[in-house]
């Protein structure tokens, strides 16, 4: 069973698009985190929600919006798509503690 | 602000040799420092960690030093083989500011045969 699943897993897009990425996480943890991570490989938070409450909004521009409608998924849209936008994206969980459980990611494209 | 440097970038280690890959960190009020080992199209793997009120920690093939004082800390590993060759990531956060990690910028490890 996969713990941290993503859908889809590539997403290739015209600038301008509105996008979703899906996250689910069957460990019932109660911390899920959207992490970017660019053509460099560097990683960065960009939010967080606990118990779908959102906890960390790190300066990311308000295009791109997370909704937790439960605290099993983290969903995460992203309007008027640019092409620094691209990068792959990578949910995560945890649960009472600091040891984070990585999805495999989503690698999106903007043409 | 870079948090938490990583170097070196790349390193090529020949099969059975150590691999050493260092981290830097500015943060004081960090207490919990992961590595992460990443394969090509996975996402970030936990491999070890530690707190700092220990100046090492070992798992398996896998060690951490960790120097306070330095505010550095290392990842060691033994014995490399070539199905360790991966990206490898060290990381800092405290546990008061959400689960937050700072992550450093890397560095892909090939172990040749």
């Amino acid at each position: 069973d996969t713990a941290v699943s993503q859908t889809p897993k590539y997403l290739v897009t015209q600038m301008g698009n509105d996008k979703s990425i899906k996250c689910e996480q069957n460990l019932g943890h109660d911390t899920m985190y959207w992490y970017k991570q660019d053509s460099k490989k560097f990683l960065k938070i960009m939010f967080s929600y606990n118990n779908k409450e959102l906890i960390i909004n790190e300066t990311v521009p308000n295009r791109f919006s997370p909704k937790s409608p439960d605290k099993a998924h983290l969903n995460l849209h992203i309007n008027s798509l640019e092409l620094g936008d691209s990068a792959v994206y990578f949910c995560a969980s945890s649960q009472s503690g600091p040891k984070k459980y990585f999805g495999p990611g989503t690698r999106l494209t903007v043409l | 602000q870079q948090q938490v440097k990583q170097s070196p970038q790349s390193l090529i280690v020949q099969k059975g040799g150590i691999s050493i890959i260092n981290c830097a960190y500015e943060n004081t009020a960090f207490d919990y420092f992961p590595w992460y080992q990443q394969f090509p199209g996975k996402g970030p793997a936990l491999l070890i960690a530690i707190r700092p009120d220990v100046s090492e920690k070992k798992e398996g093939r896998f060690t951490i030093s960790f120097n306070k004082s330095a505010k550095q800390f290392s990842l060691h590993i033994m014995d490399s083989q070539p199905g360790d060759s991966a990206t490898y990531f060290c990381a800092a956060s405290n546990d008061n500011q959400g689960g937050k990690l700072i992550f450093g910028q890397g560095t892909e490890l090939s172990v040749k045969p």
